[in-house]
């Protein structure tokens, strides 16, 4: 059980340039999300999704979007990658809370971005 | 929105030392709160967490919290710590029947051998 898979683990980019993070997960859960994670500012919720063919925005969507085409992935793009882009990003999965089943979510290895 | 505070940005202590890291969080309804830990370089991982039942919970790795709803609290605690807790602490919150999980700022812990 591979849990959730992101790629790649290491980005540079140049300003401007587009990319897609990969993140994919093997557990059925209905609920993925994308944060990014800043020296002193915790983890901010980027774009979610609940469901297949499903999105929104989180916190700092600004620059990023998202899509949700099946269940097991959930790409992000970054559009134009300015140096503000520079971070850690993490996807997650969990189940619906509505559900009442497990919330608990379940973390990727993370993508360290350098935008220069 | 709600959001969640933690009390301390930086942590040092000896081993044996006991840990206690505060964790607040704004939101008035129900809500699920969670530890998670990230250990240097590696992704998050759940220390522990509360749904509902006895608010006194305990994780792994001998960490515990205690959710006190009338302060809006879920702080975490360790009577022993040892060199392998250096790591970044985040305090999680979910309203329940909401999607999005809200973080605090995190604590980072080290612990000198």
């Amino acid at each position: 059980n591979a849990g959730v898979t992101q790629t790649p683990k290491f980005q540079v980019l140049k300003t401007g340039q587009s990319m897609t993070l990969q993140c994919a997960q093997d557990m059925n859960h209905e609920y993925m999300s994308w944060y990014r994670q800043d020296p002193g500012m915790g983890l901010r919720l980027i774009h979610y999704s609940v469901g297949a063919g499903i999105t929104d925005q989180g916190e700092v969507p600004n620059g990023y979007n998202v899509s949700r085409s099946t269940t097991e992935d959930f790409p992000l793009r970054l559009l134009s990658a300015a140096p503000s882009q520079t971070s850690v990003y993490f996807c997650a999965s969990s189940y619906s809370p509505s559900t009442r089943a497990n919330t608990e979510a379940f973390f990727g290895q993370g993508t360290r971005l350098t935008v220069v | 929105a709600q959001s969640v505070s933690q009390h301390n940005h930086h942590v040092i202590l000896s081993e044996a030392a006991s840990l206690e890291l505060g964790c607040n969080y704004s939101y008035g309804g129900t809500v699920n709160l969670f530890w998670y830990v990230q250990y240097p370089g590696q992704h998050l991982q759940l220390l522990l967490k509360y749904f509902s039942g006895d608010p006194l919970v305990k994780g792994i790795k001998g960490f515990e919290a205690e959710f006190i709803k009338s302060k809006f609290s879920f702080n975490l605690r360790k009577p022993s710590v040892q060199w392998s807790d250096t790591a970044e602490y985040f305090c999680a919150v979910i309203p329940f029947n909401d999607y999005k999980l809200s973080f605090g700022a995190g604590t980072t812990v080290t612990v000198r051998a």
